[in-house]
């Protein structure tokens, strides 16, 4: 059932570099690829999508990469902060259905 | 501007008692998740309703847990005879119908089971 492989499971940065987190999927019917932030105690929050009609977006610090043909995409946090640690979740929706990656926990060091 | 309500916020059951998570979904949404998060984890998906109907629930275990989304009302995350092992976030995420579709969530219910 785990449609969406997501890794890796915990990332450790210092500030100012750029962690990278990885999300695979397996079924072509999906269309959209949201980002969620979720910090402690909190429920997950939308951060950033893409559509697979384009192989980069960007939206302030934080940058999706899509790959079709691999059905791969990522999220890339360029100068994180130690406010960016949190858990971040990828998924894939389309077809009305939605699925999760299990989740990377990100810890960003001052 | 109402997002997805879940309630209560936090919940307390004995061993063996029930225990009733509501979500209420965005307005207009008729697509909704619940996920169950132990600490220090990741969401692991339960099941998936649409209005009337459970679409996935490949994720709920076979025995004590149960969901429905009715017509009218909340959806409902059920679980009987809860054990220690069901002490976890419960998050309900719903979504609009049609493509390009994202999820909205809950601030989740934390379940207590002592």
């Amino acid at each position: 059932q785990q449609q969406v492989k997501q890794s890796p499971q915990s990332l450790i940065v210092q500030k100012g570099g750029i962690p990278i987190i990885n999300c695979a999927y397996e079924n072509t019917a999906f269309d959209y690829f949201p980002w969620y932030q979720q910090f402690p105690g909190k429920g997950p929050a939308l951060l950033i999508a893409i559509r697979p009609d384009v192989s980069e977006k960007k939206e302030g610090r934080f940058t999706i990469s899509f790959n079709k043909s691999a059905k791969q995409f990522s999220l890339h946090i360029m100068d994180s902060q130690p406010g960016d640690s949190a858990t971040y979740f990828c998924a894939a929706s389309g077809n009305n259905d939605m699925r999760f990656g299990a989740g990377t926990r990100l810890t960003v060091k001052p | 501007n109402a997002g997805v309500m879940q309630n209560p916020r936090h919940l307390v059951r004995r061993r063996g008692q029930e225990a009733r998570l509501r979500c209420s979904p965005v307005k207009g949404h008729s697509h909704v998740y619940w996920y169950r998060q132990l600490p220090e984890e990741g969401l692991k998906f339960m099941v998936y309703l649409q209005k009337e109907n459970i679409i996935d629930e490949s994720g709920m275990p076979k025995e004590r847990f149960s969901a429905e989304f009715p017509k009218e009302g909340p959806s409902i995350l059920r679980i009987q005879q809860v054990v220690r092992g069901d002490s976890a976030a419960y998050f309900c995420a719903s979504s609009p119908q049609g493509k390009h579709t994202e999820a909205f969530f809950g601030q989740g219910t934390r379940l207590t089971v002592v």
